[in-house]
């Protein structure tokens, strides 16, 4: 397996932009999560899925962030409009299980917003 | 919610050392992790323990359930394990996700 799959790696884009981040996990990885990392605030989980369905969004900072997974093998992250603080490095992963199962992390998405 | 201190928060040491890093949380938990971010940024899981002690290669972890404290040893250090570890634990304070240190910056020097 290809391990879990991010896009873009890097984004660079404006105040007031829409910024779409996507991700594929790893096949037959039940949980899906957002992290996002700052160098003030460190790792953050921002929201995570079981089987599709969003389970605990309460990382998510506000209405400007949203996140779907319409499919087993697909996520999104979205942040419109996006401001200079949204700037992070935003990191999928996968796990089999959510009490016991090892977590795999994406490459990361760096985003700047100007 | 739990909290999680890591130490020391930076690090550096000579080739061959011993090292330990030290994290501490204040709430029971499930599971904690280890992780390993290397400067280019991609995160690696390096173990996940409830219990007791792991180990794999150089690498040793352990965890005082009790004590609500877990350590990361590295045996014979080399340059290439200089990079950021991250403590992170399950469960605890009603949190489902992971609570995060905010890691330990190691670097080892030839």
């Amino acid at each position: 397996d290809a391990g879990v799959i991010q896009s873009p790696r890097h984004e660079v884009t404006e105040m007031g932009q829409e910024v779409t981040l996507r991700c594929k996990p790893i096949s037959g990885h039940d949980y899906l999560f957002w992290y996002r990392q700052t160098m003030m605030r460190g790792l953050e989980l921002l929201i995570y899925f079981n089987n599709n369905v969003p389970i605990d969004d309460s990382g998510m900072p506000e209405d400007r962030f949203s996140a779907k997974m319409p499919n087993a093998s697909f996520s999104t992250l979205k942040i419109q409009p996006s401001e200079p603080r949204d700037s992070a490095v935003y990191f999928c992963a996968s796990s089999l299980a959510i009490n016991t199962g090892e977590l795999f992390f994406g490459e990361g998405s760096r985003l700047t917003v100007l | 919610k739990n909290e999680v201190e890591q130490s020391p928060q930076n690090l550096t040491a000579q080739e061959g050392e011993f090292i330990t890093i030290n994290c501490s949380y204040s709430v029971g938990i499930s599971a904690l992790h280890w992780l390993q971010q290397h400067p280019g940024g991609g995160i690696v899981s390096l173990f996940m323990l409830s219990s007791g002690k792991k180990k794999h290669g150089r690498l040793i972890a352990t965890i005082n359930i009790q004590e609500k404290h877990s350590s990361l040893h590295i045996t014979a250090s080399h340059p290439r394990d200089s990079a950021v570890y991250i403590c992170a634990v399950k469960g605890g304070g009603g949190a489902d996700g992971l609570t995060f240190g905010k890691g330990t910056h190691l670097i080892i020097q030839p």
